[in-house]
């Protein structure tokens, strides 16, 4: 079945650093992959929506300077969550979407935790 | 994106007894899925339902789509204490492939 991992799996920073955070496609090209962010007990939010070669979509009230998104390839897709404070401590999720298989296939999701 | 309504919000049953949650909706869909997500884990896939379907199986789990009344629902039968984790619906409202996550139901199942 088809892949995705996420690296790294848990990342502690400090606040003020930015962390770099990669989605995977392992066994298939994904030309959509997308960001979510979930806080404890709560259901996954979508920040943006990443296309290959072009620039992400950023859902309502996610700030782009903030949460960098590059997807240079077609099996890599990369947030970078840029100046971190305590408030973006979460759990991060990508998925790939698999053309024609009307799936998105998600990641194993990265805990950030900001100290 | 605007989240769809699951409920309950948890549940808690035993070991044997089924386990039924319920997802509605407000705007038409390409399709539904579920997810289950075991906690502080990812999400597995557990099934699909497309728009012109009104029930699917997948071994313990029956999914039904009633598109008139924007609500699906999801059966788990004979439940395990290994089914305990949270399950999320989520709608393809064809935007771009984006999906919309339902709060969740928090399932427990005691042993």
């Amino acid at each position: 079945g088809a892949v995705v991992s996420q690296h790294p799996s848990r990342v502690i920073c400090k606040s003020g650093t930015s962390v770099k955070i990669e989605c995977r496609s392992l066994d298939f090209q994904a030309t959509t992959m997308f960001w979510y962010r979930q806080f404890p007990k709560q259901s996954l939010m979508l920040m943006a929506t990443s296309n290959e070669g072009s620039k992400a979509t950023y859902e309502q009230g996610v700030e782009k300077d903030k949460f960098l998104i590059n997807h240079a390839s077609l099996t890599l897709s990369t947030l970078t969550v840029t100046s971190a404070h305590p408030e973006d401590s979460s759990f991060y999720i990508c998925s790939a979407y698999r053309d024609l298989a009307y799936e998105q296939y998600f990641g194993p999701g990265t805990r950030l935790t900001v100290t | 994106s605007q989240q769809g309504e699951e409920d309950p919000q948890a549940l808690s049953i035993q070991e044997g007894e089924n386990a039924t949650m319920n997802c509605s909706y407000k705007t038409s869909i390409n399709n539904l899925q579920w997810y289950r997500q075991n906690s502080g884990r990812g999400l597995v896939h557990l099934i699909l339902i497309r728009s012109n379907e009104r029930e699917k199986h997948s071994g313990r789990l029956r999914v039904t789509l009633d598109t008139s009344k924007k609500s699906s629902s999801l059966l788990i039968t004979a439940s395990r204490a290994a089914d305990t984790a949270s399950y999320f619906c989520a709608t393809d409202h064809n935007a771009g492939n984006m999906l919309t996550f339902g709060g969740g139901t928090r399932l427990m199942v005691k042993p």
